[in-house]
């Protein structure tokens, strides 16, 4: 089993469409949580943390529950520069475990 | 957020060349940095974490005497992959860790370096 799992994509969705991501974790421990937007050729740039309590940044939404090890994002009112990679980041011991991420294409 | 840099940011070479890849911490110093590995469609994989005066740490599977990790001061560090060969063709991309005034830590990611082994 793969220490952090993700939605195998692609996503298609159309501008203005909310779309979820979602993720889940094999090691209890693990410490802190992230997503990740990669775009193609590009080094990935944090997109935010993810907080038990939920947290929100503009159209960007991110849940973590840890009694499932479960985490998720969900982008409202998609725009077409939200096409990427979106990886789910996992902190165990000071390392980063990537997910294998999830692509999202926004079309017109 | 904090700057790091990648040199260069491509290289090709021929099979048995030792490839040299820096890493900068450009407006912050960097005790720790971390060097990963991406194939094509797949995720990243951390390869080594770095502290500067000491050995770096490899994760199993990694070839320490293959890729050989330096980091001699708080804002540099250097990948060098030994003899590369064509299976060592991938993306490489190196981090820095920074603390937050409230204990918590972020990665910031250097822009990669693409390494094609002909």
């Amino acid at each position: 089993r793969k220490e952090v799992e993700q939605d195998p994509g692609p996503f298609n969705v159309p501008e203005g469409a909310t779309v979820a991501f979602n993720c889940t974790y094999s090691n209890s421990a693990s410490q802190s949580f992230f997503w990740y937007r990669q775009d193609c050729r590009k080094e990935p740039k944090l997109l935010m943390s993810v907080y038990s309590s939920g947290n929100e940044d503009g159209r960007f939404t991110a849940q973590l529950n840890r009694a499932s090890q479960y985490i998720s994002l969900l982008i409202r009112d998609s725009k077409l520069s939200d096409s990427a990679t979106y990886l789910c980041v996992v902190n165990q011991g000071g390392k980063l475990i990537f997910g294998q991420g999830t692509e999202l294409s926004v079309k017109p | 957020g904090a700057v790091v840099s990648q040199h260069p940011s491509w290289v090709i070479c021929k099979s048995g060349t030792s490839v040299k890849i820096e890493c900068r911490s450009l407006d912050f110093q960097a005790t720790t940095m971390f060097w990963y590995r991406q194939f094509p469609k797949q995720s990243l994989m951390l390869m080594a974490t770095s502290n500067e005066g000491s050995k770096a740490t490899y994760e199993q599977g990694v070839e320490k005497d293959k890729f050989l990790i330096n980091h001699a001061s708080l804002t540099l560090s250097t990948l060098t992959v030994t003899s590369a060969h064509p299976e060592d063709s991938s993306f490489y991309i190196c981090s820095a860790r920074v603390w937050g005034l409230a204990g918590g830590e972020t990665q910031y990611f250097g822009p990669g370096t693409r390494l094609l082994v002909l």
